[in-house]
């Protein structure tokens, strides 16, 4: 079982709707969680951290924690054509080590 | 924001030479970075993690003599990958844990696209 598994898309949706990109981790005792948007060539870019259960939005994004399935998410609202990218999931292990899923290839059709 | 600069940004080389790639916290002192390889259309992978003054840390399955690392500094951490082949060709990239003030955030370099002939 991988570490960090996500699907690996491609997903597409349509302009305006909301993207839904999801993540599972097979550590439980993971504590620290983050999603990162990735253009092609260029390196992760942070979006949102999180680390309670529940709900945590920031903008037009929203991440889920559900410690208890082991399942974090993104949710992107009014979704722009800019917000066409590989979304990964990563998870810290330990004090300082991210595992990354192997990310969701997002394409936002105008 | 903390800034992380990482050089060169792309290298074509010959099979058999040695590249080395530099990574630079420009405004923050970084006891700690770390060194990811990502493959086309794979996630990034931990290589290793590199602490100033003492020797890094790798993954398993990555060999130690054939990427170098080196934290000579709080600003500088290097990557000699030795004795390139065209199986090592892929997107490098470096991170540094920034100040407590910025949590536990991990900021990037920009990413060097190796690739050997």
């Amino acid at each position: 079982q991988k570490e960090v598994e996500q699907n690996s898309g491609p997903l597409s949706v349509p302009e305006g709707a909301i993207a839904s990109l999801n993540c599972t981790y097979s550590d439980r005792g993971s504590q620290s969680f983050f999603w990162y948007r990735q253009y092609s060539g260029k390196s992760p870019e942070l979006i949102m951290s999180i680390y309670s259960n529940g709900d945590k939005e920031d903008g037009r994004f929203t991440a889920q924690l559900n410690k208890a399935s082991q399942y974090v998410s993104l949710l992107i609202r009014d979704s722009q054509p800019s917000d066409s990218a590989t979304y990964l999931c990563a998870v810290m292990k330990g004090a300082q080590k991210l595992v990354f899923g192997q990310g969701t290839r997002l394409t936002i059709n105008p | 924001g903390a800034v992380v600069s990482q050089h060169p940004s792309r290298v074509i080389c010959k099979s058999g030479t040695s590249v080395k790639i530099e990574c630079r916290s420009l405004d923050f002192q970084a006891t700690t970075m770390f060194w990811y390889r990502q493959f086309p259309k794979k996630s990034l992978m931990l290589m290793a993690t590199s602490n100033e003054g003492s020797k890094a840390t790798y993954e398993q399955g990555v060999e130690k003599d054939k990427f170098l690392i080196n934290h000579a500094s709080l600003t500088l951490s290097t990557l000699t990958v030795t004795s390139a082949h065209p199986e090592d060709s892929s997107f490098y990239i470096c991170s540094a844990r920034g100040h407590p003030a910025f949590g536990e955030k991990l900021f990037f370099g920009s990413g060097t696209q190796l690739s050997v002939l």
